[in-house]
Order: structure tokens, then C-alpha cells, then sequence
């Protein structure tokens, strides 16, 4: 696989229920990386993961964000109890072990929240 | 603390036309990454460029051109002879080079739309 899948690609939840996203990156690349870009912004970063650790979180994810990468591989973004501030686009990134300042990231097309 | 600006929040242009979109960042390291991403309505980012702090050298590649000047910590794009297929969301992004992991800061972003 060439590029960075995330699924499902839209989702429409009501306020107050959990909510889960996936992630499957180059399967050679080892870094993994969450973005949430809200309307009219630019992505900011929630959280990073290095293989299946995750070395970084960003104060945007609150508790009621977790997010996991067992074995390494793909990646999940759940929310529970989600808040309409929560409707965004969460978007996947995945680098190279070499440097993500290699090649830049590659980002996937993202998941659309919408909660209502 | 990192900060990108794109000033310009959209910027709307004729076929053919040439147009320079604005990055201004702020950062107090002295080793650093700025890129610059493509966001097409599809919402898949698409990494365009990067380049370090240390290596001021301008670069083009095809109708793309970037200009880089640390005295006025800028980071300009300019596309020559706009094309329909051009009209996208472009964002500006900085990362420090420390760590190797840190995330990206983004800008807000320039909407450019490119009429035939």
C-alpha cells in the first residue's frame, strides 16, 4: 500500500455517544501521528506514537480522547462522550523511521465528525 | 513557542496568473523545518516542500517556486502560470529539528482558487 488509509471517512454521531477511528499506515513506516483540523485552521497535532509507544500527547486531548497502536501497526482514535466541539477532521500522519524531515509526512484523507 | 501566519485567508486568481502565497514564523530555535502542504477538496494533505533552517539556496520545481529568507523569517510560495488543478488549500508548517519527532505547527491556511 502506497499511502495512509483512515476509516470510515465520514462519521455523524449525536452528542454524548463514543465514537472510534482507524488508521492503517505505510506498513514501513514506524512513526504515526494524529492531527485534528477544525474549520477554517490548520491541523494541530493531538498525539504521536513511535512504533506501538506513545511518546507525545498534546494538551487538545483531553481525557475523554484515547488513542492506541497495538503491535505497531494501525492506529485507533476513540472519543468517548463526544461534545460538539468535537466535530472536526482528524487526520492521520505516518513517517519514515529515518526522519519525518526526509520526505515529510504522509497524511491520510482523514475522518469527518460530525457530532450533532 | 512556534507560530506560522498565512496572512492571506484566500486569494483568488485567473488562469495563467502568477501568485505568491505568504508565510511568516516565528521560533526561537536556531535549527528548524518549514514545509509547505497542498489540501485539494478531497482533504488529503500533500507534502510539496521542505527545507531546513541552514539552507537559505531558493528552490523551483515546475510552475512551483519557494523563497526563503531567515532575515525576514518568511517562506513564500509562488506558483507560475496558475492552473485550474491548482486551487486548493495550501498550508505552511514549521517543526523544530531537535528531537526528530516533534509535530508540525501549521498555519491557518491560504484558500487559492484559480478560475478558467
Amino acid at each position: 500500500d502506497t499511502g495512509v488509509s483512515q476509516d470510515p471517512r465520514h462519521k455523524i454521531t449525536k452528542r454524548g455517544q463514543n465514537v472510534t477511528f482507524r488508521c492503517d499506515p505505510i506498513s514501513e513506516h514506524n512513526r504515526l501521528y494524529w492531527y485534528r483540523q477544525t474549520l477554517g485552521q490548520g491541523p494541530e497535532f493531538l498525539t504521536y506514537f513511535q512504533n506501538e509507544a506513545q511518546l507525545e500527547k498534546s494538551r487538545l486531548l483531553s481525557d475523554r480522547f484515547s488513542a492506541e497502536r497495538p503491535k505497531g501497526s494501525f492506529s485507533t482514535l476513540e472519543i468517548q462522550r463526544t461534545e460538539q466541539g468535537d466535530s472536526a477532521m482528524y487526520l492521520c500522519a505516518n513517517s519514515p523511521r529515518s526522519s519525518p524531515y526526509d520526505y515529510g509526512y504522509t497524511f491520510g484523507s482523514g475522518t469527518r465528525l460530525t457530532v450533532v | 513557542a512556534q507560530k506560522v501566519t498565512q496572512a492571506q485567508t484566500e486569494i483568488s486568481v485567473v488562469e495563467k496568473e502568477d501568485v505568491t502565497l505568504d508565510c511568516v514564523y516565528e521560533t526561537r530555535d536556531t535549527t528548524y523545518y518549514l514545509f509547505w502542504y497542498k489540501q485539494p477538496p478531497s482533504g488529503e494533505l500533500v507534502f510539496l516542500i521542505r527545507r531546513n533552517s541552514f539552507d537559505e539556496q531558493n528552490e523551483i520545481s515546475g510552475r512551483y517556486s519557494w523563497n526563503f529568507q531567515k532575515s525576514t523569517s518568511s517562506f513564500n510560495f509562488t506558483i507560475t502560470a496558475s492552473q485550474v488543478v491548482d486551487s486548493a488549500v495550501y498550508f505552511c508548517a514549521l517543526s523544530d529539528a531537535h528531537s526528530g519527532n516533534t509535530p508540525l505547527v501549521f498555519g491557518k491556511g491560504t484558500r487559492l482558487s484559480v478560475i478558467a
